[in-house]
């Protein structure tokens, strides 16, 4: 069964970078995914669709802090230079056969 | 630029219906998968149903098979939700969201989203 597994919860200061985690189940290590980014009573956010590789292609307008990357069965959203409406929760997605799964989302507060 | 606007929610009792719409712009809709995702107050997002470009292809989540079938018409680029026999559980802000180009399960484009309560 496809699914994907994220931390509740991040927390990084102002200015610094955090690194957040997406990890497939077992059996799942070549799915690509995408992020996407909720912020406060606002709808979701395209940020990157991320391959097995490590490439990937950013939404619109999103900014060059974000980024992605992978290493097996983990995909990685960093986000650098970190600024007070980049708190939001963060959702990684994928599918399989059109069925899609959502990860349960990390929040990620700015100190 | 791309544009999705639902719209059909509102407070409807148990056991009622409702249709919600998405109308789509500034891409060539028959061309995309699109897919109906829901947030229930305070929770994460849940996936709903699929149709493929062509609308030869739907797929639901298991919570909803049965009771909500999802449509489009391409000649007016609008998709559609028709949402039967409504329970408490399926209050939720019910999102459109357009596929990525050559993959069509990863989302690209959503739209704000419309609130449907359920609620006697």
């Amino acid at each position: 069964q496809l699914v994907l597994t994220q931390s509740p919860s991040a927390s990084a200061s102002l200015g610094a970078s955090v690194k957040l985690t997406c990890t497939l189940s077992s059996g799942h290590n070549s799915y690509a995914i995408a992020w996407h980014q909720q912020l406060p009573e606002k709808g979701p956010r395209f940020l990157i669709k991320l391959n097995t590789d490590g490439s990937h292609i950013k939404g619109d307008g999103i900014p060059d802090r974000f980024s992605g990357s992978s290493s097996g069965a983990e995909r990685y959203l960093t986000i650098s230079s970190l600024q007070s409406q980049d708190e939001a929760d963060y959702y990684c997605q994928t599918s399989d056969t059109d069925i899609v799964v959502f990860g349960g989302g990390t929040k990620l507060t700015v100190l | 630029q791309v544009q999705l606007v639902e719209s059909g929610g509102g407070v409807v009792q148990p056991g009622r219906s409702l249709r919600l719409s998405c109308a789509a712009s500034g891409f060539t809709f028959s061309s995309y998968g699109m897919h109906w995702v829901r947030q229930a107050p305070g929770k994460g997002l849940e996936w709903v149903a699929v149709i493929w470009f062509d609308g030869s292809n739907k797929y639901y989540a298991d919570s909803v098979k049965g009771r909500f079938t999802i449509s489009r018409d391409n000649s007016r680029n609008t998709l559609y939700l028709q949402v039967n026999s409504l329970r408490a559980e399926d209050t939720a802000v019910y999102y459109c969201a357009r596929t990525v180009a050559g993959h069509r399960g990863l989302l690209e484009y959503w739209g704000q989203g419309t609130l449907v309560t359920v609620s006697s």
